[in-house]
């Protein structure tokens, strides 16, 4: 069963603050999606990597995928309480040939204090 | 509308009762899916179909039973509940196998309590 970890599981910041959120396998993913989740909303799609060592960046968001494509990380810069919320991130399998099922980690809950 | 729709939007029902999710995706679409997501827990996948076909069953009990009468169209019929299925259902789709075409859009979900 191939699992995705998340780190760490909660953080409290204060606004203007920098943070940095982990998600990590021992397995390789063929690409890795990271999603925000508002309480009672659905996950919203914030970036998908698909190549080894990849960076994204969306506004003060910065996403890279490790050179394994085993685990990825998501870096805040200068956090504003809109930023609160769940980070999810979804990995799916190589060895998926349809790339359907994918893999959820358990999900880092965040929260910016202003 | 434009994404990903559910309703009803919160659902309160006995153990004895029958009621049905419904989703319906705009986004031109041919994968759909239902998940559950429970408090503590990472988002479990329940079943998924792709141009309407199930493709996966991941040993869900069968007092959930889904339809996919069209591709924009996905329902979760449910029966005889037990307290611990109240959970969060959300229903997502994806443009399906193709590589690159692998992210999922989620609707607002289904909060669901079973009394």
């Amino acid at each position: 069963t191939q699992l995705l970890e998340q780190s760490p599981q909660f953080l409290s910041i204060q606004e203007g603050e920098n943070l940095t959120v982990y998600c990590n396998s021992s397995s390789v993913f063929s690409s890795l999606q990271w999603y925000r989740q508002e309480p009672g909303e659905g996950p919203v799609l914030l970036v998908t990597v698909v190549t080894g060592g990849e960076v994204k960046k969306l506004k003060r968001l910065t996403f890279q995928f490790g050179d394994a494509r085993k685990d990825s990380s998501l870096h805040i810069t200068a956090a504003q309480p809109g930023d609160t919320g769940l980070y999810l991130c979804a990995g799916a399998p190589t060895e998926d040939n349809y790339g359907q099922n994918f893999v959820f980690g358990p999900g880092t809950r965040l929260s910016v204090l202003p | 509308e434009t994404g990903v729709t559910q309703t009803p939007r919160h659902l309160v029902m006995g153990m004895t009762n029958k009621k049905s999710l419904k989703c319906e995706q705009h986004l031109g679409h041919n994968a759909m899916y239902w998940y559950k997501q429970s408090a503590k827990k990472p988002l479990e996948l329940m079943f998924v179909y792709s141009l309407e076909e199930r493709v996966e069953n991941n040993s869900v009990p069968s007092r959930f039973s889904p339809e996919c009468p069209n591709s924009s169209h996905l329902f979760l019929h449910l029966h005889t509940l037990q307290p611990e299925d109240s959970a969060l259902y959300l229903c997502a789709s994806s443009q399906g196998s193709a590589p690159g075409s692998y992210e999922q859009y989620f609707g607002p979900g289904t909060r669901l309590t079973v009394t």
